[in-house]
């Protein structure tokens, strides 16, 4: 089975601008689940889809959103750009009908100048 | 809540000796326990998970973890060292799944460096 794929894998930005990243599960699974990771606060939880549904959230600002499609692939927007919202950005996709192990994408490197 | 503590920031071993990487949680309820790897650009690959049953747990590349209930612990540990296995190290514990669907709360990770 093909892994999880995020794109773009690279990206840069300027302050004040939007950004939406994508990520493609694997087959067959229906949670998609997007964290932050930065050098100062490590992996931190944005938020979780199942089933096109957002099911839980993390603690950041309504600068970020996300959705998800019937095909289970999902985006994550993040609007008016700050210097802080550098940061690699992960998709992780998991079955999602109880608590199963996430399998993570590669990753999104956004860059905010 | 749940809370993952990782000691050491930075561990160093040599090429062949044990790797001992450390991790404490705190859970409310009985915990599902994950260790990850990352590689440098890279994302997050799992290594191995804890959900019930045998404490002793096997995963890949010949890591292993052992939970330990009484010590809220779940160390993971390699016989021995290989230049490969330099990486970061991440443990996670899973939160309750009917209030949080599948959300990991991480640890701070730990930089595995081996000294050839």
């Amino acid at each position: 089975k093909a892994g999880v794929t995020q794109t773009p894998r690279y990206l840069i930005k300027t302050r004040g601008q939007q950004v939406t990243l994508s990520c493609s599960p694997i087959s067959g699974h229906r949670s998609v689940s997007w964290y932050q990771q930065t050098p100062g606060q490590g992996l931190q939880f944005l938020f979780e889809y199942f089933s096109e549904t957002q099911r839980n959230k993390g603690n950041f600002p309504g600068r970020f959103s996300g959705r998800q499609f019937s095909n289970s692939r999902s985006e994550m927007n993040v609007s008016t750009l700050e210097l802080g919202d550098s940061a690699l950005y992960l998709c992780a996709s998991s079955l999602g009908d109880r608590v199963f192990e996430q399998y993570f994408g590669p990753g999104t490197r956004l860059t905010v100048t | 809540a749940q809370s993952v503590t990782q000691l050491g920031s930075h561990v160093s071993v040599s090429e062949g000796a044990l790797v001992l990487l450390r991790c404490n949680y705190s859970s409310s309820v009985p915990p599902y326990l994950f260790w990850y790897v990352q590689y440098p650009n890279q994302g997050l690959q799992l290594l191995l998970k804890y959900t019930t049953g045998a404490t002793l747990v096997k995963g890949i590349n010949g890591f292993e973890a052992e939970f330990k209930k009484s010590e809220t612990s779940f160390h993971l540990t390699k016989p021995s060292a290989h230049m490969s296995d330099a990486a970061e190290y991440f443990c996670a514990v899973s939160l309750p799944y009917r209030e949080y669907g599948n959300k990991l709360v991480f640890g701070a990770g730990t930089i595995l460096r081996v000294k050839s």
